[in-house]
Protein backbone atom coordinates (compact mmCIF):
# COMPACT_ATOMS: atom_id res chain seq x y z
CA UNK A 1 0.00 0.00 0.00
CA UNK A 2 1.59 3.30 -1.02
CA UNK A 3 1.71 5.97 1.36
CA UNK A 4 2.83 8.28 -0.67
CA UNK A 5 1.91 8.58 -4.35
CA UNK A 6 3.02 10.37 -7.70
CA UNK A 7 0.73 9.80 -10.33
CA UNK A 8 2.22 11.40 -12.84
CA UNK A 9 5.32 9.46 -14.11
CA UNK A 10 6.61 12.28 -16.47
CA UNK A 11 6.10 16.21 -17.02
CA UNK A 12 7.36 18.05 -20.35
CA UNK A 13 7.37 21.84 -19.48
CA UNK A 14 9.10 24.09 -21.68
CA UNK A 15 11.69 26.01 -20.60
CA UNK A 16 10.95 29.24 -18.93
CA UNK A 17 7.77 28.00 -17.69
CA UNK A 18 6.48 26.65 -14.09
CA UNK A 19 7.07 23.35 -13.85
CA UNK A 20 4.41 21.52 -10.88
CA UNK A 21 4.82 18.57 -9.55
CA UNK A 22 2.42 16.74 -7.17
CA UNK A 23 2.78 14.22 -4.63
CA UNK A 24 0.15 13.03 -2.63
CA UNK A 25 0.19 10.81 0.91
CA UNK A 26 -2.45 8.69 2.99
CA UNK A 27 -0.58 8.64 6.50
CA UNK A 28 -1.67 11.34 8.63
CA UNK A 29 0.89 10.37 10.82
CA UNK A 30 3.72 12.35 8.16
CA UNK A 31 4.78 15.62 9.80
CA UNK A 32 7.74 16.14 7.58
CA UNK A 33 8.26 16.30 3.42
CA UNK A 34 10.74 16.25 1.27
CA UNK A 35 11.90 16.73 -2.56
CA UNK A 36 14.97 14.75 -4.17
CA UNK A 37 16.06 15.30 -7.37
CA UNK A 38 17.88 12.31 -9.37
CA UNK A 39 20.30 12.94 -12.45
CA UNK A 40 20.73 9.66 -14.45
CA UNK A 41 23.54 7.62 -13.02
CA UNK A 42 23.76 9.99 -10.07
CA UNK A 43 22.21 9.17 -6.28
CA UNK A 44 19.08 11.48 -5.55
CA UNK A 45 20.09 14.63 -4.13
CA UNK A 46 18.20 16.99 -1.37
CA UNK A 47 16.29 19.52 -2.98
CA UNK A 48 14.23 21.34 -0.32
CA UNK A 49 11.47 20.55 2.59
CA UNK A 50 8.59 21.41 4.68
CA UNK A 51 7.84 20.75 7.61
CA UNK A 52 3.64 20.49 8.74
CA UNK A 53 3.54 23.50 10.62
CA UNK A 54 4.28 25.30 7.29
CA UNK A 55 2.01 25.24 3.99
CA UNK A 56 4.87 26.86 2.17
CA UNK A 57 9.20 27.25 2.09
CA UNK A 58 11.02 28.47 -0.71
CA UNK A 59 14.65 28.43 -1.98
CA UNK A 60 15.34 30.38 -5.23
CA UNK A 61 12.91 28.89 -7.98
CA UNK A 62 12.12 26.33 -5.55
CA UNK A 63 9.05 26.32 -3.61
CA UNK A 64 7.21 23.41 -2.05
CA UNK A 65 3.59 23.90 -0.97
CA UNK A 66 1.70 22.03 1.34
CA UNK A 67 -2.12 21.21 1.89
CA UNK A 68 -2.37 19.08 4.88
CA UNK A 69 -6.19 19.00 4.74
CA UNK A 70 -6.31 17.68 1.78
CA UNK A 71 -2.88 15.17 2.17
CA UNK A 72 -1.21 16.81 -1.05
CA UNK A 73 2.16 18.91 -1.88
CA UNK A 74 3.80 20.14 -4.88
CA UNK A 75 7.27 21.31 -5.91
CA UNK A 76 6.91 24.83 -8.25
CA UNK A 77 9.92 25.04 -10.35
CA UNK A 78 10.12 28.69 -11.89
CA UNK A 79 11.59 29.61 -14.57
CA UNK A 80 11.89 26.22 -15.46
CA UNK A 81 15.52 25.64 -17.13
CA UNK A 82 16.47 22.43 -19.24
CA UNK A 83 19.13 21.58 -16.16
CA UNK A 84 16.08 20.80 -14.00
CA UNK A 85 14.97 17.95 -16.49
CA UNK A 86 15.60 15.15 -13.73
CA UNK A 87 13.58 12.71 -11.57
CA UNK A 88 11.94 13.97 -8.92
CA UNK A 89 11.26 11.83 -5.87
CA UNK A 90 8.51 13.02 -3.04
CA UNK A 91 9.22 12.11 0.53
CA UNK A 92 7.63 11.96 4.26
CA UNK A 93 8.15 10.50 7.41
CA UNK A 94 6.28 10.66 10.43
CA UNK A 95 7.89 11.75 13.70
CA UNK A 96 9.78 9.80 16.31
CA UNK A 97 12.90 9.30 13.67
CA UNK A 98 10.67 6.63 11.33
CA UNK A 99 12.04 6.18 7.75
CA UNK A 100 11.62 8.57 4.96
CA UNK A 101 8.72 7.10 2.69
CA UNK A 102 9.48 7.52 -1.02
CA UNK A 103 6.56 8.42 -4.02
CA UNK A 104 7.63 6.60 -7.31
CA UNK A 105 9.10 9.87 -8.73
CA UNK A 106 8.24 12.02 -11.64
CA UNK A 107 10.51 12.33 -14.54
CA UNK A 108 10.46 16.30 -15.64
CA UNK A 109 11.75 16.98 -19.01
CA UNK A 110 12.44 20.77 -19.68
CA UNK A 111 12.13 21.51 -23.88
CA UNK A 112 14.52 24.37 -24.64
CA UNK B 1 35.08 16.48 -2.34
CA UNK B 2 33.53 14.37 0.60
CA UNK B 3 31.09 12.31 -1.28
CA UNK B 4 29.27 8.80 -1.06
CA UNK B 5 30.68 5.95 -3.19
CA UNK B 6 29.02 2.68 -4.30
CA UNK B 7 31.37 -0.49 -5.80
CA UNK B 8 30.82 -1.83 -8.09
CA UNK B 9 28.40 0.37 -10.20
CA UNK B 10 26.92 -2.56 -11.78
CA UNK B 11 27.23 -6.12 -10.68
CA UNK B 12 26.09 -9.06 -12.30
CA UNK B 13 25.54 -12.25 -10.46
CA UNK B 14 23.69 -16.40 -10.62
CA UNK B 15 20.93 -17.13 -9.30
CA UNK B 16 21.91 -18.70 -5.59
CA UNK B 17 25.22 -17.39 -5.73
CA UNK B 18 25.82 -14.98 -2.17
CA UNK B 19 26.93 -11.36 -3.45
CA UNK B 20 28.59 -8.08 -1.50
CA UNK B 21 27.60 -4.97 -2.23
CA UNK B 22 30.20 -1.71 -1.03
CA UNK B 23 29.42 1.57 0.22
CA UNK B 24 32.04 3.97 1.77
CA UNK B 25 31.69 7.89 2.57
CA UNK B 26 34.20 10.86 3.60
CA UNK B 27 31.22 12.57 5.27
CA UNK B 28 32.02 10.77 8.65
CA UNK B 29 28.32 10.46 9.58
CA UNK B 30 27.07 8.14 11.94
CA UNK B 31 24.41 6.92 9.71
CA UNK B 32 24.41 4.25 6.60
CA UNK B 33 21.18 3.50 4.86
CA UNK B 34 20.20 0.77 2.39
CA UNK B 35 17.62 1.33 0.03
CA UNK B 36 15.99 -1.18 -2.48
CA UNK B 37 14.76 0.34 -5.45
CA UNK B 38 13.14 -2.03 -8.06
CA UNK B 39 12.69 -0.50 -12.06
CA UNK B 40 9.75 2.59 -11.59
CA UNK B 41 8.76 1.63 -7.97
CA UNK B 42 10.14 4.25 -5.11
CA UNK B 43 13.60 3.50 -2.99
CA UNK B 44 12.37 1.48 0.05
CA UNK B 45 14.29 1.31 2.83
CA UNK B 46 16.04 -2.01 4.10
CA UNK B 47 18.05 -1.09 7.12
CA UNK B 48 19.87 1.42 8.36
CA UNK B 49 23.68 1.31 11.18
CA UNK B 50 23.40 4.36 13.59
CA UNK B 51 26.90 3.92 14.57
CA UNK B 52 27.51 0.25 15.23
CA UNK B 53 23.84 -0.32 16.25
CA UNK B 54 21.84 -2.13 13.28
CA UNK B 55 18.54 -1.45 12.41
CA UNK B 56 16.17 -3.44 10.23
CA UNK B 57 12.88 -3.00 8.78
CA UNK B 58 10.24 -5.52 9.71
CA UNK B 59 9.94 -6.31 6.06
CA UNK B 60 13.93 -6.89 4.74
CA UNK B 61 13.94 -10.64 4.04
CA UNK B 62 16.68 -12.35 6.13
CA UNK B 63 18.12 -13.21 2.91
CA UNK B 64 19.83 -9.55 3.47
CA UNK B 65 22.38 -8.64 5.91
CA UNK B 66 24.88 -5.83 6.11
CA UNK B 67 28.31 -4.98 7.84
CA UNK B 68 30.04 -2.08 9.50
CA UNK B 69 33.01 -2.71 10.31
CA UNK B 70 33.68 1.17 10.79
CA UNK B 71 32.31 4.40 10.10
CA UNK B 72 33.68 4.68 6.36
CA UNK B 73 32.24 1.64 5.55
CA UNK B 74 29.30 -0.59 4.91
CA UNK B 75 28.07 -3.80 2.97
CA UNK B 76 25.08 -4.61 2.00
CA UNK B 77 25.34 -9.05 1.92
CA UNK B 78 22.38 -11.00 0.05
CA UNK B 79 22.90 -14.73 1.13
CA UNK B 80 21.43 -15.95 -2.09
CA UNK B 81 20.05 -13.85 -4.80
CA UNK B 82 16.78 -14.70 -6.36
CA UNK B 83 15.06 -13.04 -9.63
CA UNK B 84 13.03 -10.56 -7.51
CA UNK B 85 16.44 -9.18 -5.72
CA UNK B 86 17.09 -7.74 -9.24
CA UNK B 87 17.37 -4.02 -8.50
CA UNK B 88 19.41 -0.69 -8.17
CA UNK B 89 20.73 -0.62 -4.21
CA UNK B 90 21.18 2.44 -2.92
CA UNK B 91 23.19 3.81 -0.11
CA UNK B 92 22.68 7.30 1.34
CA UNK B 93 24.28 8.64 4.62
CA UNK B 94 23.29 11.03 7.71
CA UNK B 95 24.42 12.65 10.62
CA UNK B 96 21.67 11.35 12.53
CA UNK B 97 19.23 8.78 12.16
CA UNK B 98 16.27 12.23 12.50
CA UNK B 99 14.33 12.68 9.16
CA UNK B 100 15.19 16.67 9.36
CA UNK B 101 18.86 15.05 8.97
CA UNK B 102 19.80 15.21 5.09
CA UNK B 103 20.41 11.86 3.57
CA UNK B 104 23.46 11.81 1.22
CA UNK B 105 23.17 9.49 -1.63
CA UNK B 106 25.60 7.47 -3.55
CA UNK B 107 25.31 6.53 -7.21
CA UNK B 108 23.76 3.38 -6.79
CA UNK B 109 24.87 -0.64 -7.48
CA UNK B 110 22.51 -1.76 -10.28
CA UNK B 111 22.15 -6.00 -9.31
CA UNK B 112 21.52 -8.06 -12.40
CA UNK B 113 20.33 -11.71 -11.13
CA UNK B 114 21.02 -14.86 -14.37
Amino acid sequence: DQQVKQNSPSLSVQEGRISILNCDYTNSMFDYFLWYKKYPAEGPTFLISISSIKDKNEDGRFTVFLNKSAKHLSLHIVPSQPGDSAVYFCAASAPRNTPLVFGKGTRLSVIA
Amino acid sequence: DAMVIQNPRYQVTQFGKPVTLSCSQTLNHNVMYWYQQKSSQAPKLLFHYYDKDFNNEADTPDNFQSRRPNTSFCFLDIRSPGLGDAAMYLCATSRAPTSTDTQYFGPGTRLTVL
